[in-house]
């Protein structure tokens, strides 16, 4: 099983800052075989990012997602109210498919 | 719109059974593998279960294997996942979820709480 490690697990900023979310993979991923997903409190969690750097339809283009093989990241480049919340990555590479623990986005 | 919808999450005695239900719509359902993904109280979430959009893989993860069963009605646009032998373990929030492209899930549906307690 592939073992996803996120770091942080908290992160604290203010609006208007940039935020880089990291998640390191056990093993290569296939054909970077990544998804990022953002969870709001009392929401269920919606896809940002797959194929470690595409983003979902309708996601702002101050989500981008970067990296390959067993390192990659998630940044936001000027942060809005609304983007603090927990981000996980998912690997969908080999099965069973694996979510990272989290890194929580918090305001500063 | 492309959602799915949970029913069925509620309160259940430990060694009990639970039926969770889903329901697929604006997309062609019987097209795509469908996952259970659950999220017990102030935890990430688990991989739980998964099934092919032809019943001809199936997944699930060692905590549930042999107690849970996902199943699904292509017919009727339905997953389903039987939850036998409940422990508090169990209490989460349930997603049901679409497996889209190559493995990512998009959309989530809202959850469905299951609590397990004396």
């Amino acid at each position: 099983e592939i073992v996803l490690t996120q770091s942080p697990g908290t992160l604290s900023l203010s609006p208007g800052e940039r935020a880089t979310l990291s998640c390191r993979a056990s093993q290569t991923l296939r054909s970077n075989s990544l998804a990022w997903y953002q969870q709001k409190p009392g929401q269920a969690p919606c896809l940002l990012i797959y194929g470690a750097s595409s983003r979902a339809t309708g996601i702002p283009d101050r989500f981008s997602g970067s990296g390959s093989g067993t390192d990659f990241s998630l940044t936001i480049s000027r942060l809005e109210t609304e983007d603090f919340a927990v981000y996980y990555c998912q690997q969908y590479g080999d099965s069973p498919y694996t979510f990272g623990q989290g890194t929580k986005l918090e305001i500063k | 719109e492309v959602q799915v919808v949970e029913s069925g999450g509620g309160l259940v005695k430990p060694g009990g059974s639970l039926r969770l239900s889903c329901v697929g719509s604006g997309f062609t359902f019987s097209s795509y593998a469908m996952s259970w993904i659950r999220q017990a109280p102030g935890k990430g979430l688990e991989w739980v279960s998964s099934i092919s959009s032809s019943n001809s893989y199936i997944y699930h993860a060692d905590s549930v294997k042999g107690r849970f069963t996902i199943s699904r009605d292509n017919a009727n646009n339905a997953l389903y996942l039987q939850m036998n032998s409940l422990s508090v373990d169990d209490t989460a929030i349930y997603y049901c979820a679409r497996v889209d492209g190559l493995g990512w899930i998009d959309p989530w549906g809202q959850g469905a709480l299951v609590t397990v307690s004396s």
